[in-house]
């Protein structure tokens, strides 16, 4: 069993400050995407990273792929209220014969104006 | 070029009854994935179809199914609900991974379902 594991939890913090949010597994993937959802709606692609090392760079918002393609990181610089959500990251490989993608615990993020 | 299109957006059962949910899959998309997000969760993958036929499953019970049309759109069936059915039922479309080895999905707004 594939499993993906974010931290942290939760995660309260002022606007202007930055913040990192991990993403962990046991497991090699293809590639990670990380995606935000608001209350109700569903996921928002953000970023997709398929090679290890790989960093990518999003206005205020920077991804990492681990050397290994174990584990990411999303980096948030300065953050604003409207980056408030739930941030998910999801591995995506083949297991028994289908690309399919195994969605990390996700990170609730609000930032306090 | 359209999105992700789910329906309907939100839905009230009783335990036992059965359900359908539809989704049109993003243009060009050739491959639909459904997940079961309950609240304060991560996404959890039910099935992937791909030609019509289904392609890979999670760790779901036979009363969850499928079907996918020519056209790519896509319905889940819950038959005998029960109250932990409760959730987000997301849906999302893709491309089979060609030769890059990578598929990226993109999702609909979900439908929201409620059994009491």
């Amino acid at each position: 069993t594939q499993l993906l594991e974010q931290s942290p939890q939760f995660l309260s913090i002022q606007e202007g400050e930055n913040l990192t949010v991990y993403c962990n597994s046991s497991s090699v993937f293809s590639s990670l995407q990380w995606y935000r959802q608001e209350p109700g709606e569903g996921p928002v692609l953000l970023v997709t990273v398929v090679t290890g090392g790989e960093v990518k760079k999003l206005k205020r918002l920077t991804f990492q792929f681990g050397d290994a393609r174990k584990d990411s990181s999303l980096h948030i610089t300065a953050a604003q209220p409207g980056d408030t959500g739930l941030y998910l990251c999801a591995g995506g490989g083949v297991y028994s014969g289908t690309y399919k993608y195994i969605f990390g615990t996700g990170t609730r993020l609000k930032v306090l104006a | 070029e359209t999105g992700v299109t789910q329906s309907p957006t939100h839905l009230i059962k009783t335990r036992g009854q059965q359900v359908t949910l539809r989704c049109s899959s993003q243009s060009g998309h050739n491959t639909v994935s459904w997940y079961q997000q309950a609240l304060g969760q991560g996404p959890q993958f039910i099935f992937q179809y791909y030609r019509e036929e289904e392609n890979g499953r999670g760790n779901f019970p036979p009363r969850f199914s499928g079907l996918q049309f020519p056209n790519y759109s896509s319905e889940l069936n819950v038959n005998a609900l029960e109250l932990d059915d409760s959730a987000l039922y997301l849906c999302a479309s893709s491309l089979v991974p060609g030769l890059a080895g990578v598929s990226e999905q993109y999702f609909g707004p979900g439908t929201r379902l409620t059994v009491t």
